[in-house]
């Protein structure tokens, strides 16, 4: 089984749409949640860290649910430049010598005028 | 935000050639430095944890005497395609681990693109 599942979509919704991307992790010891953007042929850039209490940045809403071991992310009033694959990133050795970063496959959406 | 590098951007090599990424940090230093590889339309699939000043970690199923891991300072790391082959063509990419109080974050390189003749 993979550390993180994402629902690979794609989304596509019009500009000023809401829409919602959903994750899913297997290792309960993780220990910190991110979502990630990344655009076509281009490295993954930090978008949001994900609290457990959640936390807003802007237009975009991140809620985890550790008893689930479930990561969502809100996004408000789409723009045409949230176009992009959005990646579910959870690292299990947070604080150690390890630090690993485990992704998920991403979420494709796209957003039309 | 920490920059980090990666030279080169793109590289197209025969099949059986060797091929050497270097990853930099280029405002500060890195303990620690990541080595992912990424397959269209897939995940970036860890592949090893490069340590200053010691052996990598290699996560399983990655060989590690074809990808040759090396973390020779602070701001430095490679990784060496050894005999590369086609289905070696891959997108990778190399991030930098900055921990601090409270803050435990990765930044990562623009990537190099290999394609394996």
């Amino acid at each position: 089984r993979k550390e993180v599942e994402q629902d690979p979509g794609p989304f596509n919704v019009p500009e000023g749409a809401t829409v919602a991307f959903n994750c899913t992790y297997s290792n309960s010891a993780s220990q910190s949640f991110f979502w990630y953007r990344q655009d076509c042929r281009k490295e993954p850039k930090l978008l949001m860290s994900v609290y457990s209490s959640g936390n807003e940045d802007g237009r975009f809403t991140a809620q985890l649910n550790r008893a689930s071991q479930y990561i969502s992310l809100l996004i408000r009033d789409s723009k045409l430049s949230d176009s992009a694959t959005y990646l579910c990133v959870v690292n299990i050795d947070r604080g150690s010598t390890l630090g690993r970063l485990y992704f998920g496959r991403g979420t494709q959406l796209t957003v039309w005028p | 935000g920490a920059v980090v590098s990666q030279h080169p951007s793109r590289v197209i090599c025969k099949s059986g050639t060797s091929v050497k990424i270097e990853c930099r940090s280029l405002d500060f230093q890195a303990t620690t430095m990541f080595w992912y590889r990424q397959f269209p339309k897939q995940s970036l699939m860890l592949m090893a944890t490069s340590n200053e000043g010691s052996k990598a970690t290699y996560e399983q199923g990655v060989e590690k005497d074809k990808f040759l891991i090396n973390h020779a300072s602070l701001t430095l790391s490679t990784l060496t395609v050894t005999s590369a082959h086609p289905e070696d063509s891959s997108f990778y990419i190399c991030s930098a681990r900055i921990m601090g109080q409270g803050t435990d974050t990765q930044y990562f390189g623009p990537g190099t693109r290999l394609t394996v003749l």
